[in-house]
């Protein structure tokens, strides 16, 4: 299994909303990412967790709070977003953090109306 | 920030003609990843080539590594008209856990 699933696929919510977005690996990986894509761009690293710890934090806003429940789940919680912040979000992992392939989801996009 | 700069920025050949695509970046790196993604959607591992390799193949697909002028190169041999996508550079920063992504290059292989 090399896959790394994402839910919800889309995802339209207003500013004054809280949602979350889900990852999730079964392929035993300890580093996880979040990046941000906006169209035509490449994707922008947010977050690496490492073995369930924020390793990296790109001076994301406050809005978007990451969150490792366990080795295989990764959250992205939403919570007052502005329209600018409408994207794909996709999710990532990799045996460890950089040394090896990271695998992505699909993404979920994300419209902030 | 940019870490990697690629060229062309797009790219239209017909199918049968082979597809070069060329990865700049600035700073030491471990080892440089390339992936396609098809129309926004989740990006697909093609090929990693670490700091201390030259060359790497995979099926139709050649990567080369210069770390004295950091640059790569993908060359997709006998393209078909299911390579078009968008293709993009990825390295890691050296001394931190960064995957940072080059601007990519489009690609369309009419058939």
């Amino acid at each position: 299994d090399t896959e790394v699933t994402q839910t919800p696929k889309h995802l339209v919510m207003g500013m004054t909303n809280k949602k979350s977005l889900k990852c999730e690996q079964h392929m035993g990986h300890r580093a996880m990412y979040w990046y941000k894509q906006k169209a035509k761009k490449p994707p922008e690293l947010m977050f690496v967790y490492s073995y369930e710890k924020l390793s990296i934090n790109e001076s994301v806003p406050s809005r978007f709070s990451p969150e490792c429940p366990n080795s295989s789940l990764l959250n992205l919680h939403l919570h007052a977003l502005q329209p600018e912040d409408s994207a794909l979000y996709l999710c990532a992992s990799s045996q460890e953090a950089l040394r090896t392939e990271a695998f992505f989801g699909q993404g979920t996009r994300l419209t902030v109306v | 920030s940019q870490q990697g700069e690629e060229d062309p920025q797009a790219l239209s050949i017909q199918e049968g003609e082979n597809a070069t695509m060329n990865c700049s970046y600035k700073t030491s790196i471990n080892n440089l990843q390339w992936y396609r993604q098809n129309s926004g959607r989740g990006l697909v591992h093609l090929i990693l080539i670490r700091s201390n390799e030259r060359e790497k193949h995979s099926g139709r697909l050649r990567v080369t590594l210069d770390t004295s002028k950091k640059s790569s190169s993908l060359l997709i041999t006998a393209s078909r008209a299911a390579d078009t996508a968008s293709y993009f550079c990825a390295t890691d920063i050296s001394g931190t856990y960064k995957y940072i992504f080059g601007t990519g290059t489009r690609l369309k292989v009419l058939a």
